[in-house]
């Protein structure tokens, strides 16, 4: 059972259109990290949110921190080829776990920008 | 370069074979995670290092697969007999921190084939 819920799975559209992505899950997470990863590559951090309700902007790309700390939006304008990737949500569960604070990943959404 | 290094970048085994990687983090990161992604499918958490001690294994961690870090620094993941299933990308990524603050640097991976 995968703990982060990420929708759509897929999505292809046309260089210029808008997107939204979702990850959403049943559990609180103390902090969640957006990632991007090409073929052939690790995974590369674009953002941490913290804090309930917590938005923050990088360039073109809108993340959104769900009040209760459950869920998590990633909205991208005017969407370019150079997005194509696969996006990834990660949710730490645990501030005060000093034992790891492991990131739990969400299942992905490949996302596809045709020019 | 100073990001994290992950050798090698491809292995084909076959079934039964033995086989190790090594991960090298960025040099001043006490924290080491290893990560298994199937095809299509997010990261999932493996085990973590805080400098030599090895403080979490996820039950995906079968008897078959064995980690060390032996000085605090690089690392190696050993799986014993291997099996088909466990074909994947296996990625290591370090950080300096909690992961509410310190986001994970990740290696571009290692992509295990069994044959």
């Amino acid at each position: 059972t995968q703990l982060l819920e990420q929708s759509p799975q897929f999505l292809s559209i046309q260089e210029g259109e808008n997107l939204t992505v979702y990850c959403n899950s049943s559990s609180v997470f103390s902090s969640l990290q957006w990632y991007r990863q090409e073929p052939g590559e690790g995974p590369v951090l674009l953002v941490t949110v913290v804090t309930g309700g917590e938005v923050k902007k990088l360039k073109r790309l809108t993340f959104q921190f769900g009040d209760a700390r459950k869920d998590s939006s990633l909205h991208i304008t005017a969407a370019q080829p150079g997005d194509t990737g696969l996006y990834l949500c990660a949710g730490a569960r645990a501030a005060y776990n000093n034992a790891g604070n492991m990131l739990t990943f969400g299942g992905g959404t490949r996302l596809m920008v045709k020019p | 370069d100073t990001g994290v290094s992950q050798d090698p970048r491809h292995k084909i085994t076959k079934r039964g074979q033995n086989v190790t990687f090594r991960c090298d983090p960025i040099s001043e990161h006490n924290r080491l995670y290893w990560y298994r992604q199937t095809l299509g499918q997010g990261p999932e958490f493996l085990t973590y290092f805080q400098n030599e001690a090895q403080l979490e294994k996820s039950r995906l961690l079968s008897d078959r697969f064995s980690a060390e870090r032996p000085k605090g620094s690089f690392s190696t993941l050993e799986i014993q007999r291997t099996e088909q299933g466990d074909s994947a990308m296996y990625l290591c990524a370090s950080s300096s921190g909690t992961t509410r603050r310190s986001p994970l640097h990740f290696g571009n991976g290692t992509r295990l084939t069994v044959t």
